[in-house]
């Protein structure tokens, strides 16, 4: 592993649907954030984490949750899926202040 | 809370020539201004960044200038080359709450042509 990976790099979900997005780094960052980047409105942070076993809310928190058991790994986790939440997903890890991004998960739900 | 506005939404150049993207902030609290690059189907990339203590930054062709009276810091990028073309996003960072906030702008769609 190399940096920051994401699982699966796309997918359409039927609304109603349960899903997790994957998030594992290799850095030993203890910072980590999830964002979702929708067209017009650039990046939007959805949860974060600030070291393993703490997690906090963002900017737009509603429909979605995470968990920090661990250092490398960040899942987000769509309870019951809505149109709404049809965007790119992006994780990251930070360290002094530099955010460092993953390749995204394209979400559509149906 | 913090809002970015970035201009323009979109920008063509041709190679060779330069590029400028503009961004102000609103919250004076904001002490770090990094700038992404993202290209399709990739996720965003630190090209440079500055502090509020400095005014202008300089990394081969790419330059970061910040007013922080006027709260707006503009990215220069001289001899464009096909290579640069890409969406760039701005940003404006704090610590808040224990957690590192970034607000981002909405992206510059850049162009270069051959």
């Amino acid at each position: 592993i190399a940096g920051i990976t994401q699982a699966p790099t796309s997918q359409i979900l039927a609304a109603g649907r349960r899903m997790t997005l994957r998030c594992t780094q290799d850095m030993r960052h203890n910072a980590m954030y999830w964002y979702r980047q929708d067209l017009g409105l650039g990046l939007r942070l959805i949860h974060y984490s600030n070291t393993a076993g703490t997690t906090g809310k963002g900017e737009v928190p509603d429909g979605y949750s995470v968990s920090r058991a661990n250092t490398d790994d960040f899942p987000l986790t769509l309870a019951s899926a809505v149109p709404s939440q049809t965007s790119v997903y992006f994780c990251a890890t930070e360290i002094h202040n530099e955010q460092f991004f993953g390749p995204g998960t394209r979400l559509t739900v149906l | 809370g913090e809002n970015v506005e970035q201009h323009p939404s979109t920008l063509s150049v041709q190679e060779g020539d330069s590029a400028v993207i503009k961004c102000t902030y609103s919250d004076s609290a904001s002490n770090y201004f990094p700038w992404y690059k993202q290209e399709l189907g990739k996720g965003p990339q630190l090209i440079i960044d500055i502090r509020s203590n400095v005014g202008e930054k300089k990394d081969q062709r790419i330059a970061v200038t910040l007013n922080k009276t006027a709260k707006h810091f503009s990215l220069h990028i001289t001899e464009t080359q096909p290579e640069d073309s890409a969406v760039y996003f701005c940003a404006a960072s704090m610590n808040s709450g224990g957690y590192q906030k970034v607000t981002f702008g909405t992206g510059t769609k850049l162009q270069v042509i051959p």
